[in-house]
């Protein structure tokens, strides 16, 4: 079974609008730690925003939140005021216990946005 | 401070030949790793390294070995290349208490 969920291969947005991209994940463990990555046509991997397990708030790092809904197992990101350079591959990625650095990632598929101005 | 490196960029092989892609990080991390990304597959991991003296396989190790060098750097070798290998490698790393996964720039290699 697959540990991360994308089901959007992709995802169409007009500029200035706020976007949903969705991942569920499926994990026994209590403790583990979800991410969300942008990777742009220019191939690197960004970093975007981290949700812990026991973490009580959703995660905000300016335009993106997490919409963390634990007994869905879901981790939806969100992109408010979309912008032209928000088009992008994105993943959902997965550390299971426990959440130290030696963990790997599990990453998913992952969706591709596409900004329309 | 240039966080993962990774050499080479770009890379042709022709079957059979052998090649070790070299990574590098500054950040003083334990933990560093191998992924692979193909179309439509995301990134899936093929080995990866705990901590100094320690590696392990991932979801895809055949056909790939692995050394830790030392702390900073982390080589993947593929010992004789096939076309199934032609991909784009990521090399990262990640500190003990970090929640945030360091990605080097990729490299781009394809199996002829």
């Amino acid at each position: 079974a697959q540990k991360i969920t994308q089901t959007q291969p992709g995802m169409f947005v007009q500029e200035k609008e706020a976007v949903t991209l969705d991942c569920t994940y499926d994990t026994s463990d209590q403790s583990y730690g979800l991410f969300w990555y942008k990777q742009p046509s220019s191939g690197e991997m960004i970093f975007l925003i981290y949700q812990g397990s026991y973490d009580e708030q959703n995660a905000t790092e300016g335009r993106y939140s997490l919409n963390f809904q634990k007994a869905r197992k879901s981790a939806n990101l969100v992109i408010s005021a979309s912008q032209l350079g928000d088009s992008a591959m994105y993943f959902c990625a997965m550390r299971e216990r426990p959440v130290s650095g030696n963990t790997p990632l599990v990453f998913g598929k992952g969706t591709r946005l596409s900004v329309i101005a | 401070n240039a966080g993962v490196t990774q050499t080479p960029k770009f890379q042709v092989l022709k079957t059979g030949q052998s090649m070790t892609l070299q990574c590098a990080q500054d950040m003083n991390h334990n933990s560093m790793y191998w992924y692979r990304q193909d179309p439509g597959m995301g990134l899936r991991l093929i080995y990866y390294s705990a901590s100094e003296g320690t590696t392990d396989k991932g979801e895809v190790p055949n056909g790939y070995n692995v050394s830790r060098l030392n702390k900073r750097e982390f080589s993947l070798r593929l010992e004789s290349a096939a076309p199934s290998q032609t991909s784009v490698y990521f090399c990262a790393s990640t500190g003990a208490y970090y929640n945030e996964q360091f990605f080097g720039p990729g490299t781009r290699l394809t199996v002829l």
